[in-house]
């Protein structure tokens, strides 16, 4: 079985501070990540994937994330947060047989002006 | 671009009355769609898997004579919500994989009178 916890339900950052959004793994099998962003009203994009590739991976809208394999951990960063990406993101594992996504909660992200 | 359409975008219907919904790939062929649902301020749901040519298998606790699921071409599947009751109000988002990651449809807000 596998499953994703990301480990904080809200983060709020002041427009041109980092952001951090952190999720834990588990997994059976050496997993597939990814990291979506979801407005309101809208659908998921995907916004950076982990496929057993580079550790760190580079995602759009200046997005990043590293995959630590000792700390079960994807968490992902971007060094300057906009106003723009004031959203939802979702850490996902992929099931590499069949598809199938297991979605965390989801953080919400609300950046301050 | 978008690479998953779903149509409508938005529905409202009476109690009772059945709902169909479309998922398009465009500009590639899906022999596998999923079905999610999202309730407010929660993640997805995984429903249904869509499989071209033969039988939707269903999560656990989906009732499969609820939510009918057509694969009718590799382009389109299509979700129909059927005598829909105020509980099956909801965000419905498919979704189509592309090499290791998966594309998400805009999704469809049904409410239901």
């Amino acid at each position: 079985a596998q499953s994703v916890t990301q480990l904080d339900s809200h983060v709020s950052v002041s427009e041109g501070t980092p952001v951090l959004l952190r999720c834990n793994y588990s997994s059976s099998y050496s997993p597939s990540l990814f990291w979506y962003v979801q407005h309101p009203n809208k659908g998921l994009q995907l916004l950076l994937k982990y496929t057993s590739a580079a550790t760190l991976v580079k995602g759009i809208n200046g997005f990043e994330a590293e995959f630590k394999k000792s700390e079960t951990s994807f968490h992902l960063t971007k060094p300057s947060a906009h106003m723009s990406d004031a959203a939802e993101y979702f850490c996902v594992v992929s099931d590499p047989d069949d598809y199938k996504l297991s979605f965390g909660a989801g953080t919400t992200v609300t950046v301050r002006a | 671009g978008a690479v998953v359409s779903q149509h409508p975008s938005r529905v409202i219907c009476k109690s009772g009355t059945s709902v169909k919904i479309e998922c398009r790939s465009l500009d590639f062929q899906a022999t596998t769609m999923f079905w999610y649902r999202q309730f407010p301020k929660k993640s997805l749901m995984l429903m249904a898997t869509s499989n071209e040519g033969s039988k939707a298998t269903y999560e656990q606790g989906v009732e499969k004579d609820k939510f009918l699921i057509n694969h009718a071409s590799l382009t389109l599947s299509t979700l129909t919500v059927t005598s829909a009751h105020p509980e099956d109000s909801s965000f419905y988002i498919c979704s189509a994989p592309i090499k290791s990651a998966q594309y998400f449809g805009p999704g469809t807000r049904l409410t239901v009178l």
